[in-house]
């Protein structure tokens, strides 16, 4: 496609509940991110892929959270027995592996009730 | 590690007024640095870049330079205009490390 897109665009979630965001990237970029987005605040990494392997999963805030990429294209990050604090904007982002240019969708806002 | 700081807003300017919006940076060896413009209800969006030291990136009147010495990149603009309120991120990314942002500074431009 002609962006990074993500879906949906906004979810709302009673606490306890699970939710998974899915995002697709540019055609034939090979790295991908997905950031957390508090109110007033800057993104916050959360976890990246190079192709279908997670390389860095540092930013995951608990084993609530979960993200994969099983065919090296589509992502889908998922959260488990969902928390007031998990609610933020989720930010995926994508990019050529040798570009340091990373293009963003324009996120899914998630509200936890 | 590697980190983002910049100033503090919101900024608060009338059009044509001068921008300045300060960022400083802490990485090893020599990141990429970048700034992101976020417009309400709209996603991330790349401004503008500088890859290496001195380089100075431009895009839609803005422009930052890339200072080693200082570990500095200010955004600025000669003239301000209304349509250019929204929030505006700091960002480096080094290797295959992941993009680091600062906390935004919110540009309100009033009339």
């Amino acid at each position: 496609g002609a962006g990074v897109s993500q879906s949906p665009r906004y979810k709302v979630a009673k606490r306890g509940q699970d939710v998974a965001l899915r995002c697709d990237p540019i055609s034939g970029h090979v790295s991908l991110f997905w950031y957390q987005q508090a109110l007033g605040q800057g993104p916050e990494f959360l976890t990246y892929f190079q192709n279908e392997a997670q390389l860095d999963k540092s930013g995951l805030p608990s084993d609530r959270f979960f993200a994969e990429r099983p065919e090296g294209s589509v992502s889908t990050l998922k959260i488990q027995r969902t928390q007031q604090e998990d609610s933020a904007v989720y930010l995926c982002a994508s990019s050529l592996p040798a570009n340091t240019e990373a293009f963003f969708g324009q996120g899914t806002r998630l509200t936890v009730v | 590690g590697n980190s983002v700081t910049q100033m503090e807003g919101p900024v608060t300017l009338s059009e044509e007024a001068f921008l300045t919006i300060n960022c400083t940076y802490t990485a090893t060896g020599y990141p990429s640095l970048f700034w992101y413009v976020q417009y309400p209800g709209e996603g991330l969006q790349l401004l503008l870049k500088a890859t290496k030291a001195d380089d100075k990136g431009s895009n839609k009147g803005f422009e930052a330079t890339y200072r080693k010495e200082t570990t500095s990149f200010h955004l600025e603009k000669g003239s301000v205009q209304v349509s250019d309120s929204a929030v505006y991120f700091c960002a480096l990314w080094r290797n295959t490390d992941k993009l680091i942002f600062g906390t935004g500074t919110r540009l309100q431009v009033f009339p």
